[in-house]
């Protein structure tokens, strides 16, 4: 069965602090593509990263960063230096052919 | 502007009285996908479609009706709507295995 699992369910830290989201995903699959997206307090969602898996490196843009290991099946999410901004619940997702599986999300609260 | 539109926006109804949510997207996007956000749970996938006349389920598909007619739009209906359906929708597009654009979201009520 295919699954994603976003254990954090609501994180607090304070601003300038670091932060990493956990992704762990479940799939039997050898060809998928996972997903980071960000939701902020005004509803929408907006994509952050995207990664297939076959491409393991490590993304850096900016403040954030991300790591995929296939060997344990996760593809965590690192924001260095947090800002208020920041504040959103971040989902993570997996597609495996046409079908998408989305985590339940964390809320993460940076404190000013 | 490449963009996702739904409408409504907002939608407060009755159990059993029919309605239908739209979504279009200008970017010639073959695959288009509903969602239900609920608190907790997160998006979970209704039905997606991956070009004119393919659609599939997603997990969540019981109570639900999707039409893809025309390239841009991918409605979703709800026949009979009950109160385990009031939530907030999501329509996404994307080209291949792209990143998702997302409409604004419907927040629907059924009472």
């Amino acid at each position: 069965a295919q699954k994603v699992t976003q254990a954090q369910t609501e994180i607090s830290v304070v601003e300038k602090e670091d932060v990493t989201l956990d992704c762990v995903y479940e799939t039997r699959d050898t060809t998928y593509y996972l997903f980071w997206y960000k939701q902020p307090p005004s509803g929408e969602l907006v994509f952050l990263i995207r990664r297939n898996s076959f491409d393991e490196q490590n993304e850096i843009s900016g403040r954030y960063s991300w790591n995929f290991q296939k060997s344990t099946s996760s593809f965590n999410f690192t924001i260095t230096a947090s800002q208020v901004v920041d504040s959103a619940v971040y989902f993570c997702a997996l597609r495996i052919d046409d079908k998408i599986i989305f985590g339940k999300g964390t809320r993460l609260h940076i404190l000013p | 502007e490449a963009q996702v539109t739904q409408n409504p926006r907002y939608l407060i109804t009755v159990t059993g009285k029919k309605l239908t949510v739209t979504c279009s997207q200008n970017m010639n996007h073959e695959y288009m996908s509903w969602y239900r956000q609920d608190p907790g749970l997160g998006l979970r996938q209704i039905y997606y479609s991956m070009n004119v006349e393919v659609t599939d389920k997603g997990d969540v598909p019981e109570g639900y009706k999707v039409s893809r007619k025309e390239k841009r739009n991918f409605p979703l209906i709800l026949e009979s709507p009950s109160p385990n359906q009031t939530s907030l929708y999501f329509c996404a597009s994307s080209f291949g295995y792209n990143e998702q654009f997302f409409g604004p979201g419907t927040r629907l009520t059924v009472l």
